[in-house]
């Protein structure tokens, strides 16, 4: 039982640079969500999805896309990367509203 | 105002004494209330929740809460050097969305 996986764990991107961050549960959890924490920061909620078919933006959803095709996947893109995305990005999920959230290992991604 | 806000850190305490993290909210409508413990370099992780006003005890942690005051704090007694990480704070309401604090550092000194 993997519980939240993401990939990569590390990447350097270059200004304009496109990629996906992936994350994959296998916890059957319908609610999964892309957070980004900022050195000395909390963290900040750039997309979630209460199921597969549905998405919705969270606070900093600029310079980000999701979709959710399958309750296991939900995938973050970053089209045009920015060195303002520099940051540790956290996938996490739970099981229902007013639950605890479980998270990955976080991506921490550099932008130059 | 920040939706959720925390108490300046870092915090620093010796070992076996009692560490108090406190944090405030804005949504009167906020229904959950989370602790995660989180250490340099790693994903954060649940310490305790609550959702009705008072106490909660999980052996050396205790959290309170007090919906009229908007207010959540925790607890950590007898505190430890494995204890040293920062401590965020979360708060949901709807559709199960948290908002985090920016977090409380906290360092015990053996």
């Amino acid at each position: 039982n993997a519980g939240v996986t993401q990939t990569p764990k590390f990447r350097i991107l270059k200004i304009g640079q496109s990629m996906t961050l992936q994350c994959t549960q296998d916890m059957n959890h319908n609610y999964m969500y892309w957070y980004r924490q900022d050195p000395g920061m909390g963290l900040k909620l750039i997309y979630y999805s209460v199921g597969a078919g549905i998405t919705d933006k969270g606070e900093v959803p600029n310079g980000y896309n999701v979709s959710r095709s399958t309750t296991e996947d939900f995938p973050l893109r970053l089209e045009l990367a920015a060195p303002s995305q520099t940051s540790v990005y956290f996938c996490a999920t739970n099981p229902g509203v007013n639950t605890e959230a479980f998270f990955g290992q976080g991506t921490r991604l550099t932008v130059v | 105002q920040k939706e959720v806000e925390q108490n300046s850190g870092p915090l620093s305490v010796p070992e076996g004494a009692i560490a108090s993290l406190n944090c405030t909210y804005s949504d009167r409508g906020s229904q959950s209330f989370f602790w995660y413990r989180q250490y340099s370099g790693k994903s954060p992780e649940l310490i305790m929740f609550i959702y009705s006003n008072g106490d909660k005890e999980d052996g050396r942690f205790t959290a309170q809460l007090n919906k009229a005051s908007q207010y959540v704090s925790l607890l950590i007694r007898d505190s430890q050097p494995s204890d040293s990480a920062t401590y965020l704070c979360a708060v949901t309401g709807n559709a199960g969305k948290s908002t985090f604090g920016d977090g409380t550092t906290l360092t015990v000194k053996p």
